[in-house]
């Protein structure tokens, strides 16, 4: 069974940094590119970042570009997203999702960010 | 690159059919055919339920269904459940830097 646990969230003041971290298990990790996901309260769904299977080429949304970094470890089928300068708006819940062809085939249950003073 | 236009809420008796649409522009959902649909119950992680505008991943009821024409998607839900009662997010590939976009979210309520 294909699964992904994140974890790594929590609160922290504004200019703090974050390291989230995503387990991956049931599935040839090394074989699929991987993304981050996220969801403000109450808002709906923003991709976030996503990184090629060998780790060559990673993408970002406008607004975490120059703050965040996504990167994996194939050896250890672990996914991680390092977090810094965070803002308010970053305030989500994180999610870790495989991308299989184009599309997010399956989702962890996420980590909760809370960047608040 | 804005978000894909969906309506923030639709609704529907049980055992009725739905639609929600999903437009974007000629730059995504009209230029590729890589439009998913996604359900998410509250305080749940969001699960595929169409991808490639039309296909059903294994396990998926076919009362799901999706379709497109030019810059818009669909997604139709025949026979309404009371567990059908969710969010609906629609995402398309965009081939940029930023491969990604999702919609707002529709609120589907079952009466």
């Amino acid at each position: 069974e294909v699964q992904v646990v994140e974890s790594g969230g929590g609160l922290v003041q504004p200019g703090g940094s974050l390291r989230l971290s995503c387990a991956a298990s049931g599935f040839t990790f090394s074989r699929y590119w991987m993304s981050w996901v996220r969801q403000a309260p109450g808002k709906g769904l923003e991709w976030v970042a996503n990184i090629k299977e060998d780790g060559s080429v990673k993408q970002y949304v406008d607004s975490v570009k120059g703050r965040c970094t996504i990167s994996r470890d194939n050896a250890k089928d672990s996914l991680y997203l390092q977090m810094n300068s965070l803002r308010a708006e970053d305030t989500a819940v994180y999610y870790c999702a495989t991308n299989q062809d184009y599309t997010f085939s399956s989702w962890g249950q996420g980590t909760l960010v809370i960047v608040s003073s | 690159q804005s978000a894909l236009t969906q309506p923030a809420s639709v609704s529907g008796s049980p055992g009725q059919s739905i639609t929600i649409s999903c437009t974007g522009t000629s730059r995504d959902v009209g230029r590729y055919n890589y439009v998913s649909w996604y359900q998410q119950h509250p305080g749940k992680a969001p699960k595929l339920i169409i991808y490639d505008v039309s296909n059903r991943p294994s396990g998926v009821s076919s009362r799901f269904s999706g379709s497109k024409s030019g810059n818009a998607a669909s997604l139709t839900i025949s026979g309404l459940q009371p567990e059908d009662e969710a969010d609906y997010y629609c995402s398309s590939y965009t081939g940029t830097s930023s491969p990604w976009i999702f919609g707002g979210g529709t609120k589907l309520t079952v009466l």
